[in-house]
């Protein structure tokens, strides 16, 4: 089993605060991943990091920032929640950019 | 670029039924190939993978075969159960443009649901 962890689980908070999603593996992953999964269950990579102090926006544009100062942690922070990010945000990892990922169990973001 | 495309959902079978999922996929170079399953409230598993033509993937009673020739990787499974209900997700990995930067390509997913 997989040892990736995402907190909070689930976490409602009003517009204009600043939140942070934490991810963090055990695994000795370089490479880890953000997703963001709309309602429809389709899923969209948004930010994506090969190895420490390195990030890279993904296919989907994205208001989040993210940092990657320690091989394990990989935190997605959004400065001004808006209703716009109400989503279900994935956490993954890999060992090599061509093998399988890793999934955290996903953070269900609500913005009221 | 590199795209996957399953078939659409919802599946809605019967215990016991034989379940069949589409998926087919355009790719540059030598794609290794994916399925993962998200349960409800959860996040996405890998059910099973394939690296090379021909090669079968297999876990859970699941099976996928990478053919290269028809550019598919179909999931399958003889019996399915209630248990089984849940999202299922064709991917691959291929290099981009230039021959690197591999990224995961996701189909839509299918929803299948499993009636007792």
């Amino acid at each position: 089993e997989a040892d990736i962890y995402q907190t909070p689980r689930y976490l409602v908070i009003g517009t204009g605060k600043k939140i942070t999603l934490e991810c963090s593996q055990t695994m000795g992953h370089d490479k880890m991943y953000w997703y963001q999964q709309d309602p429809g269950m389709e899923l969209h990579l948004i930010h994506y990091s090969y190895g420490v102090n390195s990030t890279e926006k993904g296919d989907l544009s994205s208001e989040s920032t993210v940092s990657r100062i320690r091989t394990e942690h990989f935190p997605l922070t959004l400065e001004s929640a808006r209703p716009s990010h109400t989503s279900q945000y994935l956490c993954a990892s890999s060992r090599d950019p061509r093998a399988e990922q890793y999934f955290g169990p996903g953070t269900r973001l609500t913005v009221t | 670029g590199n795209s996957v495309t399953q078939m659409e959902g919802p599946v809605t079978l019967s215990e016991e039924a034989f379940l069949t999922i589409n998926c087919t996929y355009t790719a540059t170079g030598y794609p290794s190939l994916f399925w993962y399953v998200q349960y409800p409230g959860e996040g996405l598993q890998l059910l099973l993978k394939a690296t090379k033509a021909d090669d079968k993937g297999s876990n859970k009673g699941f099976e996928a075969t990478y053919r290269k020739e028809t550019t598919s990787f179909h999931l399958e499974k003889g019996s399915v159960q209630v248990s089984d209900s849940a999202v299922y997700f064709c991917a691959l990995t291929s290099p981009g443009s230039g021959g690197s930067n591999y990224k995961l390509t996701f189909g839509k997913g299918t929803l299948l649901t499993v009636n007792p």
